[in-house]
């Protein structure tokens, strides 16, 4: 089983809201992933988690805050979001430790689930 | 640092054409290398990857070999069907170390009965 799951699927909210996205997986796996996509583009990286830390954080705007309160789940808590944030938000796993010290071994293959639809008015 | 160029779509064919997507790459070290597809209004699903030189993944009939002297990776399939019609994404690893994925911008295909 390779399968992420993410809910909502779809959410509409205002630029004064609070909401939170989630993603989880059952695959054992260590490293989850959050990333935007904005229509034809591919996914940008925003935040890695390595063994619930964060090990990466791609300059992303601290209106968007992730968490991972343990090794299934994932978060993303959003605050005071503008209307360009409007975009598909992915999760992914993966096996191998992320960090950015190591440099061997193979890295292992992400698993994205299907997506968050956000629109914000 | 590390790059992927993917050829500019759309790619519109026939069904039971065969189909080529381009994707080469640029690395410092030996990334992996991926094809995710992406139907509308889903997320990335793995299509097939390659670990090392010459390996050939291959996945529902598409395949696509790491060719290290050309730097390429390219999509093949002998025979595509309408269901195929997605956007196709090439990535690789980092090999910074930070195992990061470094992807193409994407080419979406439009398979005609």
């Amino acid at each position: 089983d390779t399968e992420v799951t993410q809910t909502p699927k779809h959410l509409v909210m205002g630029m004064t809201n609070k909401k939170s996205l989630k993603c989880e997986q059952h695959m054992g796996h260590r490293a989850m992933y959050w990333y935007k996509q904005k229509a034809k583009k591919p996914p940008e990286l925003m935040f890695v988690y390595s063994y619930e830390k964060l090990s990466i954080n791609e300059s992303v705007p601290s209106r968007f805050s992730p968490e991972c309160p343990n090794s299934s789940l994932l978060n993303l808590h959003l605050h005071a979001l503008q209307p360009e944030d409007s975009a598909l938000y992915l999760c992914a796993s993966s096996q191998s430790k992320i960090s950015v010290r190591t440099a061997g071994g193979r890295p292992d293959t992400q698993y994205f689930g299907p997506g968050t639809r956000l629109t914000v008015l | 640092g590390d790059s992927v160029t993917q050829m500019e779509g759309p790619v519109t064919l026939s069904e039971e054409a065969f189909l080529t997507i381009n994707c080469t790459y640029t690395a410092t070290g030996y990334p992996s290398l991926f094809w995710y597809v992406q139907y509308p209004g889903e997320g990335l699903q793995l299509l097939l990857k390659a670990t090392k030189a010459d390996d050939k993944g291959s996945n529902k009939g598409f395949e696509a070999t790491y060719r290290k002297e050309t730097t390429s990776f390219h999509l093949e399939k002998g025979s595509v069907q309408v269901s195929d019609s997605a956007v196709y994404f090439c990535a690789l690893s980092e090999t910074s170390g930070t195992y990061k994925y470094i992807f193409g911008t994407g080419t979406r295909l439009k398979v005609l009965a």
